[in-house]
C-alpha cells in the first residue's frame, strides 16, 4: 500500500469552477501535510500546508485535514487556466524528521 | 527567503561518464538537504538525505556508490551520478529546510535535467 495515494487524474473543470484534489494516507502518525504545484517540466511549489483538522485557507486555496479518515484535500476556488498543473500532495511519516513521502499527483486542467 | 538554486539547470553526457549537480541554499543555511529522482509523468522519488558534515542517508534501492552526495558547507550540496547510464536519464531536484520553521516546509531548487546518451 502506497503512504500517500491520489487520483491521477487528469481532473477537468472549468474556468471560474471550484477545483477538489483529494489525497489519502497511511500513516495515521502524520502529522503535517504539504500540496505542491508543479509545472510541466518544473520543480514542485509550496502551495500550503496543514497540520490541524479543518480547514485552512489562503487567498482562492482551502486546505482540509481529517485525520479520523486519513484525508487531505485541496480546493482551488475560481480557477484560472494557470492554474493547470500536477499537484502533489506530501506526508510526513512518523519519525521521518523532516522527510517527506509524496504522492503520485494529480493533473489538473482548466479549460477556457 | 527560501531560494535554492541548482546547477546545471540541464546536462547530456555520455554513457560511462560522471556528472556533478549542485545544489545551494541561497539565503539560509541547510544542515539537511534532499535529492529527489523525477522519472516523466512519475512523483518524485527522494533518493537521499544530505547531511552537512557527515555522511548521507540513502533510501532503500539506491547506490550509493553510484550517487555520491556531498555536503560540505551549510550552503552546498553536491550529487555526482557516477558511470552514468541512459537509464539514469531524470529530473533531479533538492530541496531544503529553511532552519526555524515549526512544520519543516521543504522549498525546491529548479531541477536539473540529465540526459544520458
Amino acid at each position: 500500500q502506497k503512504e500517500v495515494e491520489q487520483n491521477s487524474g487528469p481532473l477537468s473543470v472549468p474556468e471560474g469552477a471550484i477545483a477538489s484534489l483529494n489525497c489519502t494516507y497511511s500513516d495515521r502518525g502524520s502529522q503535517s501535510f504539504f500540496w505542491y504545484r508543479q509545472y510541466s517540466g518544473k520543480s514542485p511549489e509550496l502551495i500550503m500546508f496543514i497540520y490541524s483538522n479543518g480547514d485552512k485557507e489562503d487567498g482562492r486555496f482551502t486546505a482540509q485535514l481529517n485525520k479520523a479518515s486519513q484525508y487531505v484535500s485541496l480546493l482551488i476556488r475560481d480557477s484560472q487556466p494557470s492554474d493547470s498543473a500536477t499537484y502533489l500532495c506530501a506526508g510526513q511519516p512518523t519519525g521521518t524528521a523532516s522527510k517527506l513521502t509524496f504522492g503520485t499527483g494529480t493533473r489538473l486542467q482548466v479549460t477556457l | 527567503g527560501a531560494v535554492v538554486s541548482q546547477h546545471p539547470s540541464w546536462v547530456i553526457c555520455k554513457s560511462g561518464t560522471s556528472v556533478k549537480i549542485e545544489c545551494r541554499s541561497l539565503d539560509f543555511q541547510a544542515t539537511t538537504m534532499f535529492w529527489y529522482r523525477q522519472f516523466p509523468k512519475q512523483s518524485l522519488m527522494l533518493m537521499a538525505t544530505s547531511n552537512e558534515g557527515s555522511k548521507a542517508t540513502y533510501e532503500q534501492g539506491v547506490e550509493k556508490d553510484k550517487f555520491l552526495i556531498n555536503h560540505a558547507s551549510l550552503t552546498l550540496s553536491t550529487l555526482t551520478v557516477t558511470s552514468a547510464h541512459p537509464e539514469d536519464s531524470s529530473f533531479y531536484i533538492c530541496s531544503a529546510n529553511p532552519p526555524g520553521l515549526r512544520y519543516n516546509e521543504q522549498f525546491f531548487g529548479p531541477g536539473t535535467r540529465l540526459t544520458v546518451l
